[in-house]
């Protein structure tokens, strides 16, 4: 696997409360994604990075926040979490884009009760 | 912009048997085609892609067909063992997009 890890992996938290996902990446790639994957909705893309502060909505960004202050680092934050936010959340680097090979991270599964 | 849609959502075949997963999609300017497997509670890995230039391409047991008229491509599995059992993903994107993914096939391969 490529080196991507992503913290935590699990996390119950209560509706209206702050949570932020880190993935973190040892590859040195200009491209990092967060996604959101759901029955039957395969993977959606939440918002994504192709550089150090430069990021980018997806299509599904509502509710969500990304930063990226170092290459190795991309931050997801629920601002103020709900129950529709509850989701496996995959971050994934790519060395470009459109033709590149995304690798993925091992996934944190999100709860909000 | 781009919509990708797969079917079917669950295929089940006997070990042995042939599997056959298709894809459409709806951006005549998509240009790379690759295919994910994802084994239960695991992430997503790349098995194989295809570009326009190519109609088909083979590695090993899988194969990926392309028609760029019909704006379809399709994933075939020959010779199924169990640990071809997971679920894959398609996905669909042009130079300087993003991937777009389908919907997902949980494949089960019975002994």
């Amino acid at each position: 696997d490529a080196g991507i890890t992503q913290s935590p992996r699990h996390k119950v938290t209560e509706t209206g409360t702050p949570v932020t996902l880190r993935c973190h990446q040892t590859e040195n790639h200009r491209y990092m994604y967060w996604y959101r994957q759901d029955p039957g909705h395969g993977l959606r893309l939440i918002h994504y990075s192709y550089g150090v502060k430069d990021t980018d909505k997806g299509e599904v960004s509502d509710g969500y926040s990304v930063s990226r202050s170092k290459t190795e680092d991309f931050l997801l934050t629920l601002e103020s979490a709900t129950s529709s936010q509850t989701s496996v959340y995959f971050c994934a680097i790519s060395e470009s884009t459109g033709g590149a090979e995304q690798f993925f991270g091992p996934g944190t599964r999100l709860t909000v009760l | 912009g781009e919509n990708v849609e797969q079917h079917p959502s669950t295929l089940s075949v006997q070990e042995g048997d042939s599997a056959v997963i298709k894809c459409t999609y709806s951006d005549s300017a998509s240009n790379y085609f690759p295919w994910y497997k994802q084994e239960l509670g695991k992430r997503p890995q790349l098995i194989i892609d295809i570009r326009s230039n190519v109609g088909e391409k083979k590695d090993q047991r899988i194969a990926v067909t392309l028609n760029k008229t019909a704006k379809h491509f399709s994933l075939h599995i020959t010779e199924t063992q169990p640990e071809d059992s997971a679920v894959y993903f398609c996905a669909a994107s042009n130079a300087g997009n993003m991937l777009t993914f389908g919907g997902g096939t949980r494949l089960m391969v019975k002994p």
